[in-house]
């Protein structure tokens, strides 16, 4: 079945350093999506950043990089230069590819707090 | 801003009752997903539509049913409420049903007594 794991409940970091969020998930289809997602206090989903299956480059989107690794089957989150604003709930998400279809299973989430 | 609205922003109901939350897409989006959010479940999906028809179907309780409309816009109808559909509910949007990101609206949050 297919499945995201989100091991870390919550995450402390220091404003300006860099942090990474866990992400491993399963799935036996050769063609996914993995995204990742912030939700602030408000209650919004943000989306952050995406990597396709077949992408050979870990994505980037400013702060937000992926470390991707297929063999292992995880999609880490990666944010440099933490800032207080950062401080939300970030969830991983996978879309599966099927036929006609894109059903999307999500995390329980990482809840990160950064410190001033 | 994502581009998709949702509306009502909050709903409080009684069990039993019959609710409707409406959810517009970014112009130009032709797929529509709904996902339910609650404590004790997490994020769960409940139904993906795309010009208009069912394209795929996740966790979605029977007394729950969806459409979306010719002119793009979607309804999640929720019946015969429960406490526990208590929750907050997403609509988010992608441009086609293939590999594009979801962009979601703010929720409507549902609450009933």
């Amino acid at each position: 079945a297919q499945k995201i794991t989100q091991t870390q409940p919550g995450m402390f970091v220091q404003e300006k350093e860099a942090v990474t969020l866990d992400c491993t998930y399963d799935t036996s289809d050769p063609s996914y999506g993995l995204f990742w997602y912030k939700q602030p206090s408000s209650g919004e989903m943000i989306f952050l950043i995406y990597q396709g299956s077949y992408d050979q480059q870990n994505a980037t989107e400013g702060r937000y990089s992926l470390n991707f690794q297929k063999a292992r089957k995880s999609a880490n989150l990666v944010i440099s230069a933490s800032q207080l604003g950062d401080s939300a709930m970030y969830f991983c998400a996978m879309r599966e590819d099927n036929t006609g279809g894109f059903k999307t299973i999500f995390g329980a989430g990482t809840r990160l707090f950064v410190k001033a | 801003d994502s581009g998709v609205t949702q509306t009502p922003k909050h709903l409080i109901t009684a069990t039993g009752q019959r609710v409707t939350l409406r959810c517009s897409p970014r112009s130009g989006d032709l797929s529509v997903y709904w996902y339910q959010q609650s404590l004790d479940q997490g994020l769960q999906f409940l139904i993906q539509y795309y010009n208009g028809e069912e394209r795929a179907k996740g966790n979605i309780l029977e007394r729950f049913s969806a459409q979306q409309f010719p002119d793009l816009h979607s309804e999640l109808n929720l019946s015969s409420l429960e406490l526990g559909d208590s929750a907050l509910y997403f609509c988010a949007s992608s441009a086609t049903s293939g590999r594009q990101t979801q962009y979601f609206g703010p929720g409507t949050r549902l609450l009933v007594l």
